[in-house]
């Protein structure tokens, strides 16, 4: 069975600081792919990234980065000095197979960003 | 660009009335998703539909749901006899097909049940 864990319920940091989001996942199939949603109070949900089993390279777009491990089952998404605009709650998921099957999502990390 | 949307944004309704949500996926594309997020919790998977039927659905999804593609653009999600705990989010998503692509997300619409 697939399961996705975000240990974190809530972060508040101030601005300017480092947060890392972290993500830990459960899943017997070896082809499987990982994404972080951002869902800001409005209520949309804002793709962020997807990844798959195959690929551990880390990736950084802009002040965001992720770091995948397969060793520790983690996806772990790290924002470089916060902003205000980026207070939301995140949320990873994983999508066992080809890409096309369902998402489970973790609980989610509410993250406060305050001046 | 091309964007999932849902109507209504908000809907209320009474218990035990039925309420039909509609989507409009993004056009060519061949998988959809219904997802539920209850106030304060994450979003669960309700149902997949590939190819005018359902393909996978989870325990949320009973007798009260029913999903259909009625003239090939529009993408539903009725519920029956609506209950007090049917209040929540509700996500159309779609998919192109492609396993280098991620699902597109609808914007949501909030059913109330009163």
């Amino acid at each position: 069975a697939q399961k996705v864990t975000q240990a974190q319920t809530e972060i508040s940091v101030v601005e300017k600081e480092d947060v890392t989001l972290d993500c830990v996942y459960e899943t017997r199939d070896t082809t499987y792919y990982l994404f972080w949603y951002k869902q800001p109070p409005s209520g949309e949900l804002v793709f962020l990234i997807r990844r798959n089993s195959f690929d551990e390279q880390n990736e950084i777009s802009g002040r965001y980065s992720w770091n995948f491990q397969k060793s520790t089952s983690s996806f772990n998404f790290t924002i470089t000095a916060s902003q205000v605009v980026d207070s939301a709650v995140y949320f990873c998921a994983l999508s066992e197979g080809t890409g096309f099957q369902k998402l489970v999502f973790g609980t989610g990390t509410r993250l406060l960003v305050s001046p | 660009e091309p964007e999932v949307t849902q109507t209504p944004s908000h809907q209320v309704t009474q218990m035990g009335q039925e309420v039909i949500l509609r989507c409009v996926p993004i056009s060519n594309h061949l998988y959809f998703y219904w997802y539920r997020q209850i106030l304060g919790q994450k979003v669960e998977f309700l149902v997949s539909f590939y190819n005018n039927e359902i393909s996978e659905k989870s325990e949320i999804f009973d007798d009260q749901f029913s999903v259909e593609r009625p003239d090939g653009s529009n993408f539903t999600l009725k519920i029956r006899s609506t209950k007090l705990e049917d209040s929540a989010m509700y996500f159309c998503a779609d998919h192109p097909g492609q396993s280098s692509d991620e699902q597109f997300f609808g914007p949501g619409t909030r059913l109330t049940v009163l």
